[in-house]
């Protein structure tokens, strides 16, 4: 079955940028035309969606994030990654990778990560 | 599109009926998903498309509404449902957004 792994950095300095990669095992990132976001939750609060990527490349961020972000795919290592410039100290949060249910039924999302904690501090 | 769950705590006891609402500051159709959550773990998806249970979630889980009022209900509660749940709409983006959530405790 699909699994999705987080990894990068637990600690990352104010006004650094916040890398984060997520390695997709048990399906290719090409096949089945999904979408792969990544969603962020401070510690005890709610969930926000930060962007889209599409095996293409394609990318849909969050206006509210937009300025300092950027998703990338590598197909050859079947993964892809976030960098979040300028971070910080409301960036601190976990960050899952996640899957949309459907390629066609898009925007609702079935698989995730176990999630990573960020902290950004000095 | 703000999402607005409550209440924000709900107090259950275990068998009882549990039913948590989710409002959106516009319509979003039928394009609704309810989450849930335990401590320490990702979120789990239970509903889409407002009623629809995903792959796995027991039928005591339902969800119905359309357009701007939703609702979960989960028929008796199991030790097991104790958990933060989560509304979120695909409808209008980006972005997707999510309510604040609903604390599921036991009474």
């Amino acid at each position: 079955q699909v699994q999705l792994q987080e990894s990068g950095p637990g600690l990352v300095k104010p006004s650094q940028t916040l890398s984060l990669t997520c390695t997709v095992s048990g399906a290719s990132l090409q096949g089945g035309g999904y979408y792969w976001s990544w969603i962020r939750q401070p510690p005890g609060m709610g969930l926000e969606w930060i962007g889209y990527i599409y095996f293409t490349g394609k990318t849909y961020y969050n206006p509210s994030l937009e300025s300092r972000l950027t998703m990338s795919v590598d197909m050859s290592k079947n993964e892809f990654s976030l960098k979040l410039r300028s971070a910080t100290a409301a960036d601190t949060a976990v960050y899952y990778c996640v899957k949309d249910r459907s390629s066609v039924e898009i925007g609702h999302f079935d698989i995730w990560g176990r999630g990573t904690l960020v902290t950004v501090s000095s | 599109i703000v999402m607005t769950q409550s209440p924000a705590t709900l107090s259950v006891s275990p068998g009882e009926r549990a039913t948590l609402a989710c409002r959106a500051s516009q319509s979003v159709s039928s394009d609704l998903a309810w989450y849930q959550q335990k401590p320490g773990q990702a979120p789990r998806l239970l509903i889409y498309g407002a009623s629809t249970r995903a792959t796995g979630v027991p039928a005591r889980f339902s969800g119905s509404g359309s357009g701007t009022e939703f609702t979960l209900t989960i028929s008796s509660l199991q030790s097991e449902d104790f958990a933060v749940y989560y509304c979120q709409q695909y409808n209008d983006w980006p972005p997707y957004t999510f309510g604040q959530g609903t604390k599921v405790e036991i009474k």
